[in-house]
């Protein structure tokens, strides 16, 4: 199975402020996915990255807010940007698993802005 | 929106056999079931995927009626560790296709 480095793991920060988080996989993958799970709901997807194009947002997400670089075939960051206490929230990546046809998720970056 | 919908919650004794029932009526002929599950704090985790046969793995079983609208994910003998919110998921076998998240069943192992 893919394996997914996500930092931070976790970061108290003041509104007004931005945070980029990483996430690193040990394999060459084509698309990584960012989510967002606000307490205690589901995950919401926010963008899928493919490597070398722009990343697609989904409705309700936009770049200005949360800017995406995919340098690589094994790199993204996700950046919150101008944080405000309704952006916190745990922010995960993903990736397909080519082994297992299944999706693996990096442990999360859980997210407090104050 | 989630093509599937699934029980808010269900409770299950430890040892016994967990039945998580899923309906993804609108499901494609090309779109593939898969179930995830997240423990507290964790990231979703793969558990097992499906096209119209059932399938078994280490972690569990999914059965998948005939006219593929419905599905079962179990678990044979569950213990508390199994407790979690698990997701039942329709979508393409390709890493093009995005994955969307419903509510997901939290699923309670009582001892």
């Amino acid at each position: 199975s893919a394996v997914i480095s996500q930092k931070p793991s976790r970061d108290i920060c003041q509104r007004g402020t931005s945070l980029t988080i990483q996430c690193q996989v040990d394999s060459q993958v084509t698309m990584m996915f960012w989510y967002r799970q606000q307490p205690g709901q589901s995950l919401t997807l926010i963008a899928t990255a493919n490597q070398g194009s722009e990343a697609t947002y989904e409705s309700g997400f936009v770049i200005d807010k949360f800017p995406i670089s995919r340098p690589n075939l094994t790199f993204s960051t996700l950046t919150v940007s101008n944080m405000s206490p309704e952006d916190s929230s745990i922010y995960l990546c993903s990736v397909e698993d080519q082994g297992s046809y299944g999706y693996t998720f990096g442990s999360g970056t859980r997210l407090t802005v104050v | 929106d989630a093509k599937t919908t699934q029980p808010t919650s269900m409770d299950c004794a430890e040892g016994r056999a967990a039945n998580l029932p899923c309906n993804h009526s609108t499901i494609s002929g090309n779109e593939y079931v898969y179930w995830y599950r997240q423990i507290h704090s964790q990231g979703p985790q793969y558990i097992i995927h499906g096209l119209k046969n059932n399938e078994t793995n280490e972690m569990a079983s999914l059965i998948i009626t005939e006219d593929r609208k419905s599905s079962t994910l179990i678990l044979p003998h569950a213990t508390l560790r199994d407790t979690a919110v698990y997701y039942c998921i329709v979508g393409l076998k390709t890493s093009y296709d995005k994955v969307i998240f419903g509510p997901g069943t939290s699923l309670s192992v009582i001892p």
